[in-house]
């Protein structure tokens, strides 16, 4: 079945640090990637998405490329701020079909000053 | 533009008492998603419907879960009776479906469910 894995949370920064949250999926076929966020107090927002292969989202500083040959879509930010301190949920669906959203698990962030 | 809005955003009740979650998707969205969140975990799909028409309801636990979309707009999900596995977050969420196209989906603030 279709499936994704996140790295374990949560995780702790120092404001500035340098940011990265593994994404692993299994799926049959070419699923669209996702990243959601998902603020203290509010619903889950969409950060940004790939549809194919080595595609390249982007949103708010916020990078992560898709990686067919890793079956990878790992979330990247250079600069991380207190403000992003939320919980981060990758996720796939297909165009066709269920078109559901799959969700891994999820990885709370918390960014210290 | 508004939201998805649900309610309430807290429900506690006692087990074996009924419960109901509403829900009202963003205007024109033809498409609705009742999502279950569990603590620690990713949301998980309920039930799916394409305007009236449950299109997927492979995950919902049909003995005690109900739902209904009257008129394609908004949706009530109902849970009786309540066990106490069924705490949770409830989350609704609302695309417009579009062919061939990815179809973004917006969600809801949850209702969160705590049965004693």
């Amino acid at each position: 079945g279709n499936s994704v894995t996140q790295m374990e949370g949560p995780v702790t920064l120092s404001e500035e640090a340098f940011l990265t949250i593994n994404c692993t999926y299994t799926a049959t076929g070419y699923p669209s990637l996702f990243w959601y966020v998902q603020y203290p107090g509010e619903g889950l927002q969409l950060l940004l998405k790939a549809t194919k292969a080595d595609d390249k989202g982007s949103n708010k500083g916020f990078e992560a490329t898709y990686r067919k040959e890793t079956t990878s879509f790992h979330l990247e930010k250079g600069s991380v701020q207190v403000s992003d301190s939320a919980v981060y949920f990758c996720a796939l669906s297909f165009r066709q079909g269920a078109q559901k959203l799959v969700f891994g698990q999820g990885t709370r962030l918390t960014i210290n000053p | 533009e508004a939201g998805v809005v649900q309610s309430p955003r807290y429900k506690i009740i006692e087990k074996k008492q009924p419960v109901a979650f509403w829900c009202n998707p963003i205007s024109g969205h033809n498409t609705l998603y009742w999502y279950l969140q569990n603590l620690g975990q990713g949301p998980e799909l309920l039930i799916r419907y394409e305007n009236e028409e449950a299109v997927d309801d492979s995950q919902l636990p049909k003995d005690r879960f109900s739902a209904e979309r009257l008129k394609g707009v908004d949706s009530t999900l109902k849970i009786q009776p309540a066990e106490l596995g069924d705490s949770a977050v409830y989350l609704c969420a609302s695309s417009l479906r579009q062919h061939q196209k990815d179809n973004e989906q917006f969600f809801g603030p949850g209702t969160r469910l705590t049965v004693l």
